[in-house]
């Protein structure tokens, strides 16, 4: 079965600095990964996904993340953080075949001034 | 294009009752799927419908149930709540299931509260 671990509850970093959301995975197939943020009251925002090909994926909001298959990683990162990207994030694994998407507990960033 | 519309936003139902929600893909897409999402298990998928028909089902008991329309439009329905029901429903639409690439995209939920 696949499943998605994501080791931090909370990550705060100050505003301008870089910032990592740690994520792993286990999928027996061929993993597809997604990281999606989530603003309060809302829903899930897509950020980026990794398919196959390049290990450095780029996405919305000047947000990219590192495959690494060796280390079943896939951490979501950022060269310069916003107060505005303080949300909940979620890493996300789909196996192959339909769409069910099986997701982290998520980890809440919080970026300060 | 509009994105992934939930109806109601908000929902206050009672012990025992039933309840249905709504959800209206993205134009042109063709699949939807369900999540619940609640503070103490998280995001947990629900069921995953294409072409009319239920492709996938997590591990939700049979008081949670389905469909979709020819539009592709979809209701979930949950019968005889439980307190334990109440959370965030999101729903989510992409193009075609399984592909490679195929990316879901979510609604802004429905947030149950069971009294």
């Amino acid at each position: 079965a696949q499943s998605v671990a994501q080791p931090e509850d909370q990550v705060n970093v100050a505003e301008g600095n870089p910032l990592t959301v740690k994520c792993t995975y286990s999928v027996s197939g061929n993993p597809y990964l997604f990281w999606y943020v989530q603003y309060p009251n809302r829903g899930l925002q897509f950020l980026l996904k990794y398919i196959t090909g390049d290990n450095l994926v780029k996405g919305s909001y000047g947000f990219e993340a590192e495959f690494n298959k060796s280390q079943t990683s896939f951490h979501l990162k950022k060269p310069s953080a916003l107060v505005s990207d303080s949300a909940l994030y979620f890493c996300a694994v789909r196996e192959g075949g339909g769409n069910k998407l099986t997701f982290g507990t998520g980890t809440q960033l919080k970026v300060e001034l | 294009k509009a994105g992934v519309t939930q109806t109601p936003r908000y929902l206050i139902k009672t012990r025992g009752q039933q309840v249905t929600l709504s959800c209206s893909p993205i134009s042109g897409h063709r699949s939807v799927s369900w999540y619940q999402q609640t503070p103490g298990q998280g995001l947990q998928f629900l069921f995953e419908y294409f072409s009319e028909t239920q492709r996938n089902k997590g591990n939700f008991p049979g008081r949670f149930s389905g469909r979709q329309f020819s539009n592709s439009r979809s209701e979930m329905n949950v019968s005889t709540l439980e307190l334990g029901d109440s959370a965030l429903y999101l729903c989510a639409s992409s193009l075609v299931p399984g592909e490679v690439g195929d990316t879901q995209y979510f609604g802004p939920g429905t947030r149950l509260t069971v009294l």
